[in-house]
């Protein structure tokens, strides 16, 4: 089966600092996609980050990327120069290319930039 | 105007009352998601579409029906509406190939009284 574990319900972060927002995944598919998804107060969910499991290199669109280690099952995502509005909660989630195809997404985690 | 939208953008009901949530997308995708947030628990598949002839139950299906009206439109009902329905919604898009990463509707913040 499936699963999306993110450990960290809440993290706090320094503006303009680095935070790491962790996500490990449990899978029995070889191809599969890994996503980040935020999701502000205002409650909608906004696309960040896309990493395929045949990506050789770490997806990276602006200031987030996305550590992926494949051995270890983890999608970490990384936010550069952490800015106020990126307080948010943050969702991992993966895609089988198999099968179903669903989505299932990981509890989240709150991120709080701090002035 | 927004890709998806979905329709009421906020609802109170009362127990055993039939509902019904719309979802509607201009993005010309052929994949279409209902899913409920609850606090704590992240976002939880209830039903799927591939296409308008294709319907699918997620993880959490009971309590609730759908219907695929067109490829642009995907409805979710609860039947008889109970507390523990109270929750967020969401309707989601996405398209085949690519990244498959999916477009979210604004929500449906559904109570049940």
């Amino acid at each position: 089966a499936q699963k999306i574990t993110q450990t960290q319900p809440g993290m706090f972060v320094q503006e303009k600092e680095a935070v790491t927002l962790d996500c490990t995944y449990d899978t029995s598919d070889q191809s599969y996609g890994l996503f980040w998804y935020k999701q502000p107060s205002s409650g909608e969910m906004i696309f960040l980050i896309y990493q395929g499991s045949y990506d050789e290199q770490n997806a990276t669109e602006g200031r987030y990327s996305l550590n992926f280690q494949k051995a270890r099952k983890s999608a970490n995502l990384v936010i550069s120069a952490s800015q106020l509005g990126d307080s948010a909660m943050y969702f991992c989630a993966m895609r089988a290319n198999s099968g179903t195809y669903k989505y299932i997404f990981g509890t989240g985690t709150r991120l709080k930039v701090l002035a | 105007d927004a890709d998806v939208t979905q329709t009421p953008r906020n609802r109170i009901t009362k127990t055993g009352k039939r509902i019904m949530l719309e979802c509607s997308q201009t993005k010309g995708h052929d994949r279409m998601y209902w899913y409920r947030q609850d606090p704590g628990l992240g976002l939880r598949l209830i039903y799927y579409s591939f296409d308008v002839k294709d319907i699918n139950k997620g993880e959490i299906s009971d309590g609730y029906s759908v219907s695929r009206q067109a490829q642009a439109k995907f409805s979710l009902s609860l039947e008889s509406a109970i507390p523990n329905q109270t929750a967020l919604y969401f309707c989601a898009t996405s398209q085949r190939g690519g990244t498959y990463e999916q477009y979210f509707g604004p929500g449906t913040r559904l109570t049940v009284t």
